[in-house]
This record gives C-alpha cells, sequence and structure tokens, in this order.
C-alpha cells in the first residue's frame, strides 16, 4: 500500500535551519507530484508549494519563496523541505502530500505530519 | 488568489442525520475542487476529488456536488466516526487555497 512517512518532531531556535524529510513508499516514486502543505495547530491548511519528481522541478507558493527549497533525493524515494532562518511563524505542522496520477492535483495520500516548534 | 469560502464554520448533528458543507469559490473553478476530512492528532484524507468523484475506501454516504463558484458536500445517515473537520480545496489555479474547515460534532 501507498505509504508517505515523515521525518520526527522539530524543536528549533529563531534563525537555525531544518529539514524535514517524507519517504515514499508502495508506487514509483517519480510518477506521482510531492506537494508541502502548512497547517498551524488548531487552525487551518495552507498549500506551500510542489515538486515534480521527475524532472526535479519545484513550484513555491508566494509566501514560501526565499527561505524554502524542496529538493528530491528520488534513489532513496525521498522528498525533503528546508526551511532556513526559521521564524515564530513558522512553528506548524507540515505535511508532505502526494497526487495519484490524475490529471488534477487533489491530494490522495498523506504523511502523517512533521512538528516544527520554533522558539527561542 | 482564489478565496475559498466554506460555511458553517462548526456544526452540530444527531446520528442518523444529513448534513451539508458549503464551499464558495471566489472565481469560476470548473469543479477542480476536493473534500477532505481530518480527524484530530491525523493527517487530512481525501473525500472526494473533482467536486463529486469518491475517493477510492470512502463510504458512499459521503457525496460531492456542485459546479462553476458552488459546492457542496453532503454526508447521509451521520455516524459517530464522522466526528472530524473538514476542508474544501481547489486546484484550479495556483496557489491552491482550502477553505477554513468546518468541525462536526455530534449533538
Amino acid at each position: 500500500q501507498i505509504q508517505l512517512v515523515q521525518s520526527g518532531p522539530e524543536l528549533k531556535k529563531p534563525g537555525e535551519s531544518v529539514k524535514i524529510s517524507c519517504k515514499a513508499s508502495g508506487y514509483t516514486f517519480t510518477d506521482y507530484a510531492m506537494h508541502w502543505v502548512k497547517q498551524v495547530p488548531g487552525k487551518g491548511l495552507k498549500w506551500m508549494g510542489w515538486i515534480n519528481t521527475y524532472t526535479g522541478k519545484p513550484t513555491y507558493a508566494d509566501d514560501f519563496k526565499g527561505r524554502f527549497v524542496f529538493s528530491l533525493e528520488a534513489s532513496a524515494s525521498t522528498a525533503n523541505l528546508q526551511i532556513s532562518n526559521l521564524k515564530n511563524e513558522d512553528t506548524a505542522n507540515v505535511f508532505c502530500a502526494s497526487t495519484d496520477g490524475g490529471y488534477g492535483d487533489w491530494f490522495a495520500y498523506w504523511g502523517q505530519g512533521t512538528l516544527v516548534t520554533v522558539s527561542s | 488568489d482564489i478565496q475559498m469560502t466554506q460555511s458553517p464554520a462548526s456544526l452540530s448533528a444527531s446520528l442518523g442525520e444529513t448534513v451539508t458543507i458549503e464551499c464558495r469559490a471566489s472565481e469560476d473553478i470548473y469543479s477542480n475542487l476536493a473534500w477532505y476530512q481530518q480527524k484530530p492528532g491525523n493527517s487530512p484524507q481525501l473525500l472526494i476529488y473533482d467536486a463529486n468523484s469518491l475517493a477510492d475506501g470512502v463510504p458512499s454516504r459521503f457525496s460531492g456536488s456542485g459546479s462553476g463558484t458552488q459546492y457542496s458536500l453532503k454526508i447521509n445517515s451521520l455516524q459517530s466516526e464522522d466526528v472530524a473537520s473538514y476542508f474544501c480545496q481547489q486546484y484550479n489555479n495556483y496557489p491552491y487555497t482550502f477553505g477554513a474547515g468546518t468541525k462536526l460534532e455530534l449533538k
């Protein structure tokens, strides 16, 4: 069965960096796009952008340009999100979510989420 | 950006009841709409895509409808396991945007 398994929770100080991983299994990694979604605890969902797992080309939502980098380790079926110069407002649960090969970008599969806490 | 206005923000219903959640887009999204269910402490789960297509494994008491800018999710015969938050999402234009969510509780 298809699974996305994310790395564990992170506690960071403002100004530090963090790297979150999302390991896919149960399908050919390059077949489905990988998206990233932010959720502040108790709040709604915000789309951060996506990475084409075949070409490696990332696309960022405007609010996530500059300090956010999507990358791949395709040989390990893993997508990564690195956030640099962390701010308090980056505190959130971050999900990876993949499509399922349909023509539209609905998120058929989700990771379990990685809680990033930024606090001095 | 396309704004997704979801209503109601919260909803209390009895077991066996039928509930409807609405989502209005700020412009035509041509049925490029998905609905997700999220239970506390869990990641969202896909319920509906393309406005009215049921995702694999989702009970048939869930259904979606709508077109243009107006969409709805209906849950027939409410079950206790349906207590959750529900979100709509448009994937017609970047940036993809979500509704603010509806929290469904049992009366």
